[in-house]
């Protein structure tokens, strides 16, 4: 069974500043990716990151980056130059290689600070 | 850009009641999915098709059931809805099986209230 474990529920950030959210996850399969979403107030999911397990480098997009180690089974999703606009809810999510069902994390809520 | 779209944001339902909840997709995707969201439980798969008339279980699939006649429209169906199904629900779709690196685009969701 794959499990996702996103262990802070809820965390502040000065605005401008950069922030780091923790996953870790359980899986048996020798191939998987990982995906980071954030969800806004607003309710839509919005896919901002894919990190295959046999990328060679760790996954960038503008602002997202991820750290991945592979052999602490965690894929840390750093913001940097936090904005306003990042406030909101953030979900790690697994995903077996040839598969396609994900299977979420609970999620962390980031509040920026002005 | 892919659009998936959930036919309402807000609903609101008796018990009893027999509940369909709507989505289409724009993209010509395979796989669609529906979960429920609640706090503190990330999201949880209820079900999911990866053709016509084709589908799967998810982790929740007890007390739903789903409809996919054609390959843009994925309909959720609570048959005799109870309270502990007051949920916010979305729907995705994805490329397809095998595409694993894709990510799955999500609709607004719909937020259901079960009185």
């Amino acid at each position: 069974a794959q499990k996702i474990t996103q262990t802070q529920p809820g965390m502040f950030v000065q605005e401008k500043e950069a922030v780091t959210l923790d996953c870790t996850y359980d899986t048996s399969d020798p191939s998987y990716g990982l995906f980071w979403y954030k969800q806004p107030s607003s309710g839509e999911m919005i896919f901002l990151i894919y990190q295959g397990s046999y990328d060679q480098q760790n996954a960038t997009e503008g602002r997202y980056s991820l750290n991945f180690q592979k052999a602490r089974k965690s894929a840390n999703l750093v913001i940097s130059a936090s904005q306003l606009g990042d406030s909101a809810m953030y979900f790690c999510a697994l995903i077996k290689a040839a598969g396609n069902k994900l299977t979420f994390g609970g999620g962390t809520r980031v509040l920026v600070k002005p | 850009d892919v659009k998936v779209t959930q036919s309402s944001r807000y609903l609101v339902k008796r018990t009893g009641e027999k509940v369909f909840l709507e989505c289409v997709q724009d993209m010509d995707h395979e796989n669609m999915f529906w979960y429920r969201q609640d706090p503190g439980l990330g999201l949880r798969l209820i079900y999911f098709s990866y053709d016509v008339k084709m589908k799967e279980k998810g982790d929740i699939p007890e007390g739903y059931s789903v409809s996919r006649e054609k390959k843009e429209r994925f309909s959720l169906i609570l048959e005799s809805a109870s309270t502990n199904q007051t949920s916010m629900y979305l729907c995705a779709s994805s490329l397809r099986t095998g595409a694993s690196n894709q990510p799955q685009h999500f609709g607004d969701g719909t937020r259901l209230s079960i009185l």
